[in-house]
Protein backbone atom coordinates (compact mmCIF):
# COMPACT_ATOMS: atom_id res chain seq x y z
CA UNK A 1 0.00 0.00 0.00
CA UNK A 2 1.01 3.53 -0.84
CA UNK A 3 2.36 5.84 2.32
CA UNK A 4 3.81 9.17 2.86
CA UNK A 5 6.23 9.87 5.67
CA UNK A 6 7.02 13.46 6.83
CA UNK A 7 9.28 12.70 9.46
CA UNK A 8 9.74 16.45 10.88
CA UNK A 9 6.53 17.62 12.57
CA UNK A 10 7.73 20.86 13.15
CA UNK A 11 10.63 23.02 11.68
CA UNK A 12 11.54 26.68 12.88
CA UNK A 13 13.83 28.71 10.52
CA UNK A 14 15.21 31.90 10.91
CA UNK A 15 13.67 34.49 7.56
CA UNK A 16 15.67 34.65 4.93
CA UNK A 17 17.51 31.32 5.54
CA UNK A 18 16.96 28.28 3.10
CA UNK A 19 14.67 25.39 3.92
CA UNK A 20 14.23 21.92 3.07
CA UNK A 21 11.19 20.06 3.89
CA UNK A 22 11.70 16.13 4.15
CA UNK A 23 9.06 13.36 2.43
CA UNK A 24 9.45 9.93 1.87
CA UNK A 25 7.30 7.74 0.37
CA UNK A 26 6.39 4.30 -0.46
CA UNK A 27 4.67 3.41 -3.58
CA UNK A 28 4.22 0.40 -6.05
CA UNK A 29 3.82 2.06 -9.31
CA UNK A 30 5.62 5.13 -11.06
CA UNK A 31 4.16 7.85 -8.33
CA UNK A 32 2.54 11.38 -8.64
CA UNK A 33 4.24 13.35 -5.77
CA UNK A 34 2.69 16.46 -4.82
CA UNK A 35 3.32 19.17 -2.08
CA UNK A 36 0.34 21.42 -0.81
CA UNK A 37 0.55 24.03 1.51
CA UNK A 38 -2.23 25.01 4.13
CA UNK A 39 -2.18 28.49 5.80
CA UNK A 40 -4.24 28.55 9.00
CA UNK A 41 -7.62 28.86 8.68
CA UNK A 42 -7.11 27.98 5.17
CA UNK A 43 -7.82 25.15 2.47
CA UNK A 44 -4.86 23.05 1.05
CA UNK A 45 -3.05 24.86 -1.99
CA UNK A 46 -0.51 23.32 -4.66
CA UNK A 47 2.53 24.31 -4.82
CA UNK A 48 4.07 21.68 -7.04
CA UNK A 49 3.98 18.24 -8.96
CA UNK A 50 5.87 15.64 -10.43
CA UNK A 51 5.14 12.98 -12.59
CA UNK A 52 7.86 11.98 -14.83
CA UNK A 53 10.65 14.13 -16.99
CA UNK A 54 12.98 16.65 -15.14
CA UNK A 55 13.37 15.46 -11.43
CA UNK A 56 13.85 18.67 -10.51
CA UNK A 57 10.34 20.77 -10.50
CA UNK A 58 9.68 24.38 -9.61
CA UNK A 59 6.71 25.60 -8.09
CA UNK A 60 5.00 28.39 -6.72
CA UNK A 61 6.23 30.76 -4.41
CA UNK A 62 10.00 30.21 -4.72
CA UNK A 63 9.34 26.95 -4.29
CA UNK A 64 11.49 23.33 -5.90
CA UNK A 65 11.19 19.80 -5.16
CA UNK A 66 13.48 17.38 -6.38
CA UNK A 67 12.45 13.64 -7.12
CA UNK A 68 15.23 10.86 -6.32
CA UNK A 69 13.77 7.64 -7.11
CA UNK A 70 16.80 5.90 -5.59
CA UNK A 71 16.29 7.60 -1.86
CA UNK A 72 11.55 7.50 -2.74
CA UNK A 73 12.25 11.09 -1.74
CA UNK A 74 10.47 14.13 -2.78
CA UNK A 75 12.31 17.01 -1.00
CA UNK A 76 10.60 20.69 -0.83
CA UNK A 77 13.55 23.25 -0.68
CA UNK A 78 13.33 27.11 -0.62
CA UNK A 79 16.92 28.92 -1.11
CA UNK A 80 15.49 32.22 1.38
CA UNK A 81 12.41 31.49 3.53
CA UNK A 82 9.72 34.51 4.17
CA UNK A 83 7.90 35.14 7.17
CA UNK A 84 4.74 34.47 5.39
CA UNK A 85 6.03 30.97 4.20
CA UNK A 86 5.12 29.83 8.06
CA UNK A 87 2.57 27.19 7.20
CA UNK A 88 1.56 23.55 7.24
CA UNK A 89 3.00 21.10 4.36
CA UNK A 90 1.37 18.06 2.95
CA UNK A 91 3.42 15.80 1.16
CA UNK A 92 1.12 13.58 -1.33
CA UNK A 93 1.28 10.35 -3.74
CA UNK A 94 -0.88 9.35 -5.80
CA UNK A 95 -1.32 7.74 -9.66
CA UNK A 96 -1.70 9.73 -12.44
CA UNK A 97 -5.26 7.29 -13.00
CA UNK A 98 -6.44 6.27 -9.88
CA UNK A 99 -6.24 9.11 -7.38
CA UNK A 100 -8.22 7.63 -4.70
CA UNK A 101 -5.30 5.61 -3.61
CA UNK A 102 -4.13 8.98 -3.14
CA UNK A 103 -2.59 9.52 0.26
CA UNK A 104 -1.03 12.33 2.30
CA UNK A 105 1.98 13.26 4.91
CA UNK A 106 1.30 13.93 8.32
CA UNK A 107 2.48 17.42 7.42
CA UNK A 108 5.23 19.42 8.85
CA UNK A 109 4.60 23.02 10.67
CA UNK A 110 7.22 25.42 9.39
CA UNK A 111 7.50 28.26 11.75
CA UNK A 112 9.49 31.70 10.66
CA UNK A 113 11.41 33.54 13.24
CA UNK A 114 12.64 37.07 12.63
CA UNK B 1 -17.43 27.35 -10.39
CA UNK B 2 -13.69 28.63 -10.70
CA UNK B 3 -12.63 26.61 -7.42
CA UNK B 4 -14.10 24.27 -4.99
CA UNK B 5 -16.91 25.93 -3.06
CA UNK B 6 -17.70 24.24 0.56
CA UNK B 7 -20.40 25.42 3.35
CA UNK B 8 -20.79 25.82 5.51
CA UNK B 9 -17.58 27.06 6.12
CA UNK B 10 -17.99 27.02 10.08
CA UNK B 11 -20.95 24.88 11.73
CA UNK B 12 -21.33 24.31 15.91
CA UNK B 13 -23.54 21.49 16.51
CA UNK B 14 -24.77 20.06 19.48
CA UNK B 15 -24.33 16.51 20.52
CA UNK B 16 -26.68 13.88 18.99
CA UNK B 17 -27.69 16.19 15.89
CA UNK B 18 -27.51 15.40 12.50
CA UNK B 19 -24.99 18.04 10.00
CA UNK B 20 -24.63 17.94 6.67
CA UNK B 21 -22.07 19.53 4.81
CA UNK B 22 -21.97 20.73 1.13
CA UNK B 23 -19.10 20.69 -1.45
CA UNK B 24 -19.41 22.34 -5.12
CA UNK B 25 -16.39 20.87 -6.94
CA UNK B 26 -15.13 22.99 -9.99
CA UNK B 27 -17.47 22.89 -12.66
CA UNK B 28 -16.13 19.98 -14.90
CA UNK B 29 -14.55 18.14 -11.85
CA UNK B 30 -15.29 14.32 -12.48
CA UNK B 31 -13.77 12.73 -9.10
CA UNK B 32 -14.35 14.15 -6.17
CA UNK B 33 -13.05 13.95 -2.78
CA UNK B 34 -13.78 14.31 1.01
CA UNK B 35 -10.72 14.38 3.49
CA UNK B 36 -11.03 14.92 7.51
CA UNK B 37 -8.20 16.94 9.42
CA UNK B 38 -8.36 16.89 13.18
CA UNK B 39 -6.65 19.74 14.86
CA UNK B 40 -3.25 19.24 14.35
CA UNK B 41 -3.46 16.37 12.34
CA UNK B 42 -2.74 15.18 8.82
CA UNK B 43 -5.38 14.50 6.29
CA UNK B 44 -7.86 11.23 7.03
CA UNK B 45 -9.19 10.07 3.46
CA UNK B 46 -12.93 9.55 3.67
CA UNK B 47 -14.41 9.08 0.59
CA UNK B 48 -13.93 9.10 -3.17
CA UNK B 49 -16.84 9.39 -5.93
CA UNK B 50 -15.92 9.15 -9.67
CA UNK B 51 -19.17 10.64 -11.42
CA UNK B 52 -22.26 9.98 -9.30
CA UNK B 53 -20.67 6.55 -7.88
CA UNK B 54 -18.35 6.35 -4.87
CA UNK B 55 -15.99 2.86 -5.78
CA UNK B 56 -14.13 4.09 -2.47
CA UNK B 57 -15.68 4.55 1.02
CA UNK B 58 -13.32 2.76 2.59
CA UNK B 59 -12.32 5.70 4.54
CA UNK B 60 -15.63 6.37 6.21
CA UNK B 61 -15.47 6.01 10.15
CA UNK B 62 -18.76 4.65 10.79
CA UNK B 63 -22.19 4.21 9.77
CA UNK B 64 -22.98 7.23 11.48
CA UNK B 65 -21.51 9.03 7.91
CA UNK B 66 -22.60 8.74 4.71
CA UNK B 67 -22.31 10.74 1.22
CA UNK B 68 -23.49 11.42 -1.72
CA UNK B 69 -23.26 13.38 -5.28
CA UNK B 70 -25.71 14.14 -7.70
CA UNK B 71 -25.63 15.08 -11.26
CA UNK B 72 -22.04 14.93 -11.41
CA UNK B 73 -21.39 17.75 -8.94
CA UNK B 74 -22.92 18.52 -5.62
CA UNK B 75 -21.68 16.72 -2.86
CA UNK B 76 -23.33 16.14 0.34
CA UNK B 77 -21.77 14.82 3.14
CA UNK B 78 -23.78 13.61 6.19
CA UNK B 79 -23.00 12.75 9.95
CA UNK B 80 -25.39 11.55 12.07
CA UNK B 81 -25.91 11.46 15.99
CA UNK B 82 -22.50 13.63 15.91
CA UNK B 83 -20.15 13.17 18.32
CA UNK B 84 -17.30 14.84 19.87
CA UNK B 85 -14.54 13.04 18.07
CA UNK B 86 -16.59 14.38 14.90
CA UNK B 87 -14.89 18.14 15.65
CA UNK B 88 -12.53 18.37 12.48
CA UNK B 89 -12.37 20.16 9.13
CA UNK B 90 -13.28 18.63 6.29
CA UNK B 91 -12.01 19.22 3.28
CA UNK B 92 -13.44 18.57 -0.13
CA UNK B 93 -11.27 18.20 -3.62
CA UNK B 94 -12.29 17.52 -7.33
CA UNK B 95 -10.17 16.64 -9.64
CA UNK B 96 -10.38 15.90 -13.62
CA UNK B 97 -8.10 13.47 -16.09
CA UNK B 98 -8.46 16.67 -18.95
CA UNK B 99 -7.15 18.82 -16.33
CA UNK B 100 -3.96 16.42 -15.41
CA UNK B 101 -5.82 14.81 -12.08
CA UNK B 102 -4.15 17.28 -10.23
CA UNK B 103 -6.38 17.67 -6.76
CA UNK B 104 -7.75 20.91 -6.21
CA UNK B 105 -9.36 21.43 -2.35
CA UNK B 106 -11.95 24.06 -0.89
CA UNK B 107 -10.82 25.80 2.07
CA UNK B 108 -12.74 23.21 4.32
CA UNK B 109 -15.96 23.09 6.74
CA UNK B 110 -15.27 23.92 10.17
CA UNK B 111 -17.20 21.14 12.83
CA UNK B 112 -17.25 21.89 16.12
CA UNK B 113 -19.70 19.14 18.27
CA UNK B 114 -20.34 20.80 21.79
Amino acid sequence: AQSVTQPDIHITVSEGASLELRCNYSYGATPYLFWYVQSPGQGLQLLLKYFSGDTLVQGIKGFEAEFKRSQSSFNLRKPSVHWSDAAEYFCAVGSLYNNNDMRFGAGTRLTVKP
Amino acid sequence: GAGVSQSPSNKVTEKGKDVELRCDPISGHTALYWYRQRLGQGLEFLIYFQGNSAPDKSGLPSDRFSAERTGESVSTLTIQRTQQEDSAVYLCASSSLKAGNTIYFGEGSWLTVV
